[in-house]
């Protein structure tokens, strides 16, 4: 079982439309929970952190699930300008060492 | 943004070159990394360093060499690369410790012929 798994999509969605995705880890001791977004032949970017609360920013949502471990991210009213990578990390343990997802494929379509 | 910059952007190298990949971050971060990207990959961690130590090295074939002089540059050092190595070389910074959030560079685009 891979540490950090994704659904790669393509996720493809009309603008306006909300749209969530998951991300499975393998490692219970796992601390820390990030969602970066990545455009075509460009570095990741921080999209978010994800807290064991939850957390919005906008129209990003992004909850842990640590009993089935996993977060997830929600975006609602899609924007065409969101189409993107996304991007799953998870910090496991005491190191700074993230593990990275390889990545779902957003595209909103007008 | 120039948080964590990377030169050169783009690097063409035969096989017999050597070459030296650079990064710095202006973030105030104690903690680098070296990232590798090929495509349909997730990101492949290569290199860590705290405080300018190698805490981390992924498996990585001694073609690669890093270096830290310092919490603010950190390079990568290229010699008789194959074509398989061809990628996206990813620098990212972080805090040890906090939030570990990592920022990334912009990447060098690297081809090997």
């Amino acid at each position: 079982r891979k540490e950090v798994e994704q659904d790669p999509g393509p996720f493809n969605v009309p603008e306006g439309a909300t749209v969530a995705f998951n991300c499975t880890y393998s490692n219970s001791a796992s601390q820390s929970f990030f969602w970066y977004r990545q455009d075509c032949r460009k570095e990741p970017k921080l999209l978010m952190s994800v807290y064991s609360s939850g957390n919005e920013d906008g129209r990003f949502t992004a909850q842990l699930n640590r009993a089935s471990q996993y977060i997830s991210l929600l975006i609602r009213d899609s924007k065409l300008s969101d189409s993107a990578t996304y991007l799953c990390a998870v910090r496991g343990g005491a190191t700074n060492k993230l593990i990275f997802g390889t990545g779902t494929l957003l595209a909103v379509q007008p | 943004e120039t948080g964590v910059t990377q030169t050169p952007r783009h690097l063409v190298m035969g096989m017999t070159n050597k070459k030296s990949l650079k990064c710095e971050q202006h973030l105030g971060h104690n903690a680098m990394y070296w990232y590798k990207q090929s495509a349909k990959k997730p990101l492949e961690l290569m290199f860590v360093y705290n405080f300018k130590e190698q805490t981390e090295n992924n498996s990585v074939p001694s073609r690669f060499s890093p270096e830290c002089p310092n919490s603010s540059h950190l390079f990568l050092h290229l010699h008789t690369l194959q074509p398989e190595d061809s990628a996206l070389y990813l620098c990212a910074s972080s805090q040890s410790g906090g939030s570990y959030e990592q920022y990334f560079g912009p990447g060098t685009r690297l081809t090997v012929t």
